[in-house]
């Protein structure tokens, strides 16, 4: 049973601020990792996808991916409140993918 | 990214009867999955969509309740069979592109409330 953990929150930081996902996976040979943001009442939308160990940046989100301790986060820099969701963890292998539970996150103004 | 829609974006249907949910995809996709989301939870897979072939369903879900068509490319249906308040959920198509490793995309999901 593949299963992908995260903490379910609320995380609330203040506006400008680091935020710091985390997500842990137990099937050692996935391939591919994904970070998903659903706002409430949508559908999820892709914002980051890490294949390879180590970091990954795009604009003001960065993914870090660590196969050894099978774990992967997502840091978003200079948090607005816009960024107030819920961020999916995806983990894949073979076109699949296994869904976190999904943390909630509060960027306060 | 290819854009997905699904219709209906809602409905409100009673206990027993059927409701078919369609996804279409602009552009030729090579998989299709559908998913259930309950209220307040995570994504549950049901099914992978299979062009041409009958779909391959996830453990605690079956055919007979949840149908599925993909007669083409861009193109899938899901049915919701005799359904009851426990169907009540959003239901949700995503897509892999060609070339796009494991990268799904999902439609704007479809709504349901069972009376």
């Amino acid at each position: 049973q593949k299963e992908v953990e995260q903490n379910s929150g609320p995380l609330s930081v203040p506006e400008g601020a680091i935020a710091s996902l985390n997500c842990t996976y137990s099937d050692r040979v996935s391939q591919s990792f994904f970070w998903y943001r659903q706002y409430s009442g949508k559908s999820p939308e892709l914002i980051m996808s890490i294949y390879s160990n180590g970091d990954k940046e795009d604009g003001r989100f960065t993914a870090q991916l660590n196969k050894a301790s099978q774990y992967v986060s997502l840091l978003i820099r200079d948090s607005q409140p816009s960024d107030s969701a819920t961020y999916l963890c995806a983990v894949g292998g073979g076109n699949m993918l296994t869904f976190g539970g999904g943390t909630r996150l509060m960027v306060k103004p | 990214s290819a854009v997905i829609s699904q219709k209906p974006s809602r409905d409100i249907c009673q206990r027993g009867t059927s409701l078919t949910i369609q996804c279409q995809v602009d552009s030729q996709v090579t998989m299709m999955f559908w998913y259930r989301q309950q209220p307040g939870q995570s994504l549950t897979l049901i099914a992978t969509a299979n062009q041409g072939s009958e779909a391959t369903y996830e453990s605690g879900f079956v055919i007979d309740k949840f149908p599925i068509s993909r007669p083409n490319l861009t193109f899938s249906t899901l049915t919701v069979s005799n359904m009851s308040p426990e169907d009540s959920s959003i239901y949700l198509c995503s897509v892999v592109s060609s070339g796009r490793k494991d990268e799904q995309f999902f439609g704007p999901g479809t709504r349901l409330t069972v009376l």
